[in-house]
């Protein structure tokens, strides 16, 4: 069961543009929604995250808008640059049973054309 | 401060060997999760380990077995390996694994069944 839908798969923007990932989410129970950007041959790293009880975060060039009640939620790279060319993957996690696991999106490879 | 050690980052066995990973987490960090990458499933969660006892587990077969010894270091080991295995499995590590709490990935180790 795929509980964290990401699109799209791949994107290309022009150096200078507007980058946008939507993800949707199945499970109410979620609490914490963070974006991971992956180079090749490293780990993923986290972006930025934001909670359900906020509709919006900003960081730089990236912001985060959330709306609840559509369970969605997408990144927004703001003036793209090349090096911001790697895969994202949004994400979800929920607290439970003193336990928690991040249930990733399928990822979205970005390419910035300079 | 040092980042998520995983060990070795390569890795080629042969279908029905079993393998044993190494993740060294961040200095204080007590909760330990490991993530199988491919292209065709993406990021899945295996399991997670706190102080030594695993606390959540994913949908993988009894094949895929973890430990987290005294000092936070964790060992993930596949026995009898199948050629879907292969696959690249990242350790990250978190200070408690609470939902919401930053989890830091290692690179890393890249595992090829032949």
């Amino acid at each position: 069961q795929q509980q964290v839908k990401q699109s799209p798969q791949s994107l290309i923007v022009q150096k200078g543009g507007i980058s946008i990932i939507n993800c949707a989410y199945e499970n109410t129970a979620f609490d914490y929604f963070p974006w991971y950007q992956q180079f090749p041959g490293k780990g993923p790293a986290l972006l930025i995250a934001i909670r359900p009880d906020v509709s919006e975060k900003k960081e730089g060039r990236f912001t985060i808008s959330f709306n609840k009640s559509a369970k969605q939620f997408s990144l927004h790279i703001m003036d793209s640059q090349p090096g911001d060319s790697a895969t994202y993957f949004c994400a979800a996690s929920e607290w439970y049973s003193s336990a928690s696991k991040i249930i990733f999106g399928s990822g979205t490879r970005l390419s910035i054309r300079p | 401060k040092a980042g998520v050690t995983q060990t070795p980052r390569y890795l080629i066995k042969t279908r029905g060997q079993q393998v044993t990973l190494s993740c060294s987490p961040i200095s204080g960090h007590r909760s330990v999760s490991w993530y199988q990458q491919t292209p065709g499933q993406g990021l899945q969660f295996l399991f997670e380990y706190f102080s030594e006892t695993q606390r959540n587990k994913g949908n993988f077969p009894g094949r895929f077995s973890g430990r987290q010894f005294s000092n936070s270091r964790s060992e993930m080991n596949v026995s009898t390996l199948e050629l879907g295995d292969s696959a690249l499995y990242l350790c990250a590590s978190s200070l408690s694994g609470s939902s919401g709490t930053e989890a830091f990935f290692g690179q890393g180790t890249r595992l090829t069944v032949v």
